[in-house]
């Protein structure tokens, strides 16, 4: 399967920084990535979707202003949270998705902690 | 709107044994893909089988088999012969025709020694 690839892994910052995570597909050109937070103990929540060259696709309820996405090529998306806040702590997970036969393959997730 | 549940919080199985696994979904379309997703502890989500909807036969992976009645939105995971190292966090999930993907709440399987 495909190989996807997320940095940092682990990120601890100050709150009202901004934090960018990137995500790369290392052995695929992904047209569609997706972004989910984790919370400790809890299911993906899917905050976006992401295509390459056009603006992303966010779900209710997740700010865009916010959480800045970019896709600014088909090997590379990133996610920058923007002015975090402890809430903002989470478990960020990026996959990228194939057509056809619907598989999506993750990344392995960003620890983002804010104080 | 689709939604997918997982009833079972936590289950635990002799290794060795066979456990099943249970999730349930909502969904008004015919067209979509199911999916079993391992999360071990270093959070590294792991395809473990998926089934597509149109298909009537049951999904099988070595050890890993679906029961999937697609009447009864019902898409169970049965883990034959378990080991120590099937224990992680399972998550069952739905692929729209819309290529959107939701995720059930997980169920946390133990394997007992």
């Amino acid at each position: 399967g495909a190989v996807v690839s997320q940095h940092p892994s682990w990120v601890i910052c100050k709150s009202g920084t901004s934090v960018k995570i990137e995500c790369r597909s290392l052995d695929f050109q992904a047209t569609t990535m997706f972004w989910y937070r984790q919370f400790p103990k809890q299911s993906l929540m899917l905050m976006a979707t992401s295509n390459e060259g056009s603006k992303a696709t966010y779900e209710q309820g997740v700010e865009k202003d916010k959480f800045l996405i970019n896709h600014a090529s088909l090997t590379l998306s990133t996610l920058t949270v923007t002015s975090a806040h402890p809430e903002d702590s989470s478990f960020y997970i990026c996959s990228e998705g194939l057509a056809g036969d619907g598989e999506q393959f993750f990344g392995p997730g960003t620890r983002l902690t804010v104080l | 709107a689709q939604t997918v549940t997982q009833s079972q919080p936590e289950m635990s199985v002799q290794e060795a044994e066979t456990v099943t696994l249970s999730c349930t979904y909502d969904t008004s379309e015919s067209d979509y893909y199911l999916f079993w997703y391992k999360q071990p502890p270093s959070r590294q989500m792991i395809l473990v089988i998926r089934q597509e909807a149109y298909k009537q036969q049951n999904a099988t992976e070595n050890r890993f088999s679906v029961n999937f009645q697609k009447a009864a939105k019902s898409f169970s995971l049965k883990i034959s012969d378990s080991q120590l190292g099937d224990a992680a966090m399972y998550f069952c999930a739905y692929r729209s025709p819309t290529y959107k993907y939701i995720f059930g709440t997980g169920t946390r399987l133990k394997v007992l020694a």
